[in-house]
């Protein structure tokens, strides 16, 4: 199986800042990979697929970027809802696996 | 836009099988353009990928888990169905139902609110 390693685990900021969350494929994984959003006792939500492209109705400080087994989600001023645990995705080869997570917390 | 409610027991015995079923509504189980998957999340953990169905019959399952899954569909009830044997406390955790993205085989988009299920005697 496919490992995806996110960093950082966690991190602390306020709001306004510019937050970066990585994602590292333990194999080429072309651009087949999506950014979840997290709410607690909520559905993850799509924010990014294909690496690079925004879901329909996200905002547009969120952006995706990467190819091959290095990837990143940058989220350019940090809002109150921003505040949430972020996951990585990939659908290149089964099974379908997730990174561990990134929990955003209010410095 | 589609909808997924998930629906079954809220509590199952050690060593018994989970059995949990998902309604879907604004699109047809059985239409080429979707997957259906299922997907968990153990309390205070990360999410994992159990399962999914295409509307050609075929299914996938995670390997960590394919010896104990089976995943189907009802057509006629517009549902998809998930089985977990043989469960241990390992197996608490929410289980939520979901859909890809068109275009994409994995990057679920549409999901249920999800239900808990937690194993104890």
């Amino acid at each position: 199986a496919i490992q995806m390693t996110q960093s950082p685990s966690s991190l602390s900021a306020s709001v306004g800042d510019r937050v970066t969350i990585t994602c590292r494929a333990s194999q080429g994984i072309r651009d087949d990979l999506g950014w979840y959003q997290q709410r607690p006792g909520k559905a993850p939500k799509l924010l990014i697929y294909a690496a690079s492209n925004l879901q329909n109705g996200v905002p547009s400080r969120f952006s995706g970027s990467g190819s091959g087994a290095d990837f990143t989600l940058t989220i350019s001023s940090l809002q109150p809802e921003d505040f949430a645990t972020y996951y990585c995705l990939q659908d290149y080869n089964y099974p379908w696996t997730f990174g561990q997570g990134t929990k955003v917390e209010i410095k | 836009q589609l909808q997924l409610q998930e629906s079954g027991p809220g509590l199952v015995d050690p060593s018994e099988t989970l059995s949990l079923s998902c309604t879907v509504s604004g699109g047809s189980i059985s239409s080429s353009s979707y997957y259906w998957g299922w997907l968990r999340q153990p309390p205070g953990k990360g999410l994992e990928w159990i399962g999914s169905f295409h509307y050609s019959g075929s299914t996938y399952y995670n390997p960590s888990l394919k010896s104990r899954v089976t995943i189907s569909v009802n057509t006629s009830k517009n549902q998809v169905s998930l089985k977990l044997s043989s469960v241990t406390a390992a197996d608490t955790a929410v289980y939520y139902c979901a859909s890809p993205l068109t275009g994409t085989r994995g990057l679920f988009d549409s999901w249920g609110h999800g239900t808990l299920v937690s194993v104890s005697s």
